[in-house]
């Protein structure tokens, strides 16, 4: 089976960095995402690693590295509306349109 | 263009009833997906559907949870003689293909008491 592993809960202030860690164990690894979750809401898409290296899309950074079947998320400039769940997510090669959640980190920003 | 939409956003079914949650991709998206979600958990693949076709099930229960996507109209998640344990979030998500990624439609909490 798929396990992934990622801490429970991050609290940060507004402004500060935070950096979301996952670690995965799965057999036929094909690509590693990330989504942002509000209480009561619907799963949002932030970013997507297959090759090593870090990905960036504004304020929102992911790393992944294969070898170490480690990934993170990196958000930058915190707001208050970063408050959210955060989930890893792998996907295989023997079938990619299938998702393998993590358990989620909850990110409390204060102010 | 909206996006996925699911409904009831929320539903109650007492303990033997049925609980029929719905689906209606977004516009173009052939490709539906169900997850469900337990409190303070991830989400766990259920069901990955086509039009009129089952894709994959094997995250589904054995008894009592059944899927379909017909040519015309939503996917629908049916679950009979509902219990305690079934109470969680469902999720459905659309995708144009099967290479594309999700977009997920705001979930249908199940209660059951």
């Amino acid at each position: 089976g798929q396990s992934l592993e990622q801490p429970s809960e991050v609290t940060a202030v507004e402004g500060a960095i935070v950096q979301i860690n996952c670690t995965y164990q799965t057999s036929g690894f094909y690509g590693l995402s990330w989504y942002q979750q509000h209480d009561g809401g619907a799963p949002t898409f932030l970013s997507y690693n297959a090759l090593d290296g870090l990905e960036e899309t504004g304020r929102f950074s992911s790393f992944l590295s294969r070898s170490d079947s480690y990934g993170y998320l990196l958000l930058q400039e915190l707001q208050m509306k970063d408050s959210a769940s955060y989930f890893c997510a792998v996907t295989l090669r023997s079938n990619f349109n299938k998702f393998y959640f993590g358990s989620g980190t909850k990110l409390n920003v204060k102010p | 263009n909206a996006g996925v939409m699911q409904n009831p956003r929320h539903l109650v079914r007492r303990r033997g009833q049925e609980a029929r949650l719905r689906c209606s991709p977004m516009k173009g998206h052939s490709h539906v997906y169900w997850y469900r979600q337990l409190p303070e958990e991830g989400l766990k693949f259920m069901v990955y559907l086509q039009k009129e076709n089952i894709i994959d099930e094997s995250g589904m229960p054995k008894e009592r949870f059944s899927a379909e996507f017909p040519k015309e109209g939503p996917s629908i998640l049916r679950i009979q003689q509902v219990v305690r344990g079934d109470s969680a979030a469902y999720f459905c998500a659309s995708s144009p293909d099967r290479d594309a990624g999700y977009t997920f439609g705001s979930g249908t909490r199940l209660t059951v008491v």
